[in-house]
């Protein structure tokens, strides 16, 4: 069965650190990958998508990830992380084949200010 | 204003009562999704419909019903079957096969 792999369940950071979430996936089909973020108190959201073309994707508020397929991976990165980034972020992996989102167990990152 | 409504926000329940929690869209997708949410487990696909009037299990479904009549809709019904029932329930929507989901902001049920 599909499934999606991340690395740390809880990340601590200062603010002005760099950041990196690692997400592995089993599938070896085509997928479509995602990163969404849960902020305190807020629904989950979409930071960023990869369907097909550049592996390295931008999302929303300066956050980006790199598809690298002969890794199954999908890791999530940050130049420098700021107080409010603290949240809950799940990698997520789509595939046709099956129909529907399969989850990480999501990481905790708590930025000190 | 666009989006996905769900209701109650919080709801308490003694054991062995069903309870039914709503989910609303005005977004027109065709897709909705009923998922689980608990501390360290992430996010569990309980069902799913890609249309309405037809609807299928996720992975775990023991313990729970839907229904789609409606397109805008798709309640779940946790029954007095589910072992664990409390837990913080997300609903979601999409408007195609592509994985890409919105959320609503959630249900939490606590069953005493």
């Amino acid at each position: 069965a599909q499934s999606v792999s991340q690395h740390n369940h809880h990340v601590i950071l200062s603010e002005a650190a760099s950041l990196e979430l690692g997400c592995n996936y089993s599938y070896g089909g085509t997928v479509n990958l995602f990163w969404y973020v849960q902020y305190p108190g807020q629904h989950l959201q979409l930071l960023l998508k990869y369907f097909s073309g550049d592996p390295l994707v931008k999302g929303i508020k300066g956050f980006e990830a790199e598809f690298i397929k002969s890794k199954f991976s999908f890791n999530l990165r940050k130049p420098s992380v700021q107080w409010s980034d603290t949240a809950e972020y799940f990698c997520a992996v789509f595939s046709g084949s099956q129909g529907n989102l399969i989850f990480g167990k999501g990481t905790k990152l708590s930025v000190k200010p | 204003d666009g989006g996905i409504t769900q209701s109650p926000k919080y709801l308490f329940r003694k054991e062995g009562q069903n309870v039914t929690l709503s989910c609303e869209q005005n977004l027109n997708h065709d897709a909705m999704y009923w998922y689980r949410q608990d501390p360290g487990q992430g996010l569990r696909l309980i069902y799913y419909s890609q249309i309405v009037n037809d609807f299928q299990k996720g992975d775990i479904a023991e313990g729970y019903s839907v229904s789609r009549e409606k397109k805008e809709s798709f309640p779940l019904t946790v029954t007095s079957a589910q072992k664990n029932p409390t837990a913080f329930y997300l609903c979601a929507s999409s408007w195609g096969r592509t994985g890409e989901l919105f959320f609503g902001e959630g249900s939490r049920l606590t069953v005493l």
